[in-house]
């Protein structure tokens, strides 16, 4: 099935205590990307990378480091991890030069 | 720089009746495309429907239906004969670029809830 894996699903951690959510995709894309979302704010970019070794900043990138070592996995890095990333991400991917867009199930992580 | 508007923070409908949620864009990207999604509590995101900027029919998808003015620049979601399951947070989204860069942006969200 084609799909895009997040782990976890859940996940409460302390401030400071690195952490890193997983992605994969299965489907060959080129595109990945990462969304957090608020309430109020819908989804914001955080990085994306449109190939293997090539990764850039969306719009909130502050607090986050990502890698693409390999097509299928794009993992987000919170090195120390504040209250203030207490949040829904979503990974999504896609083929580049398409309009397709395929979501993970997402990530509710709490930073207490 | 691009933008979604959703002017509806929460919708309430009857069931079995017909209900329209706002969309409006902002963009000078003569190519784009526009999605609805939905997330229900368990909060999964849903691809609903998809309209492209220089498709000239409007989109259909069984029950949804998405009212496309681009001179306006609105993408208006219909939901006709809602069912309780209907009730959920839904996303206006645009992306533009074909891919490349930066190139998805979202609406703040319009929580609809079906009564029954």
């Amino acid at each position: 099935e084609a799909q895009v894996t997040q782990n976890p699903r859940y996940l409460i951690t302390v401030t400071g205590k690195k952490l890193t959510v997983t992605c994969s995709q299965n489907m060959n894309h080129e595109y990945m990307s990462w969304y957090r979302q608020d309430p109020g704010l819908g989804l914001r970019q955080i990085y994306y990378s449109m190939n293997v070794e090539v990764t850039d900043k969306g719009d909130v990138p502050e607090g986050y480091k990502v890698s693409r070592k390999e097509k299928r996995n794009f993992p987000l890095i919170l090195e120390s991890p504040s209250p203030n990333q207490t949040s829904l991400y979503f990974c999504a991917s896609s083929f580049l030069g398409s309009w397709g867009y395929t979501f993970g199930s997402g990530t509710r992580l709490t930073v207490v | 720089a691009q933008k979604i508007t959703q002017t509806q923070p929460g919708m309430f409908v009857q069931e079995k009746e017909a209900v329209t949620l706002d969309c409006t864009y902002d963009t000078s990207d003569q190519s784009y495309g526009l999605f609805w999604y939905k997330q229900p509590s368990s909060g999964e995101m849903i691809f609903l429907i998809y309209q492209g900027s220089y498709d000239e029919q409007n989109a259909t998808e069984g029950r949804y239906s998405l009212n496309f003015q681009k001179a306006r620049k609105s993408a208006n979601l219909v939901i006709s004969a809602s069912q309780l399951g209907d009730s959920a947070m839904y996303f206006c989204a645009m992306r533009f670029g074909r891919g490349y860069g930066q190139n998805f942006v979202f609406g703040p969200g319009t929580r609809l809830s079906v009564l029954p």
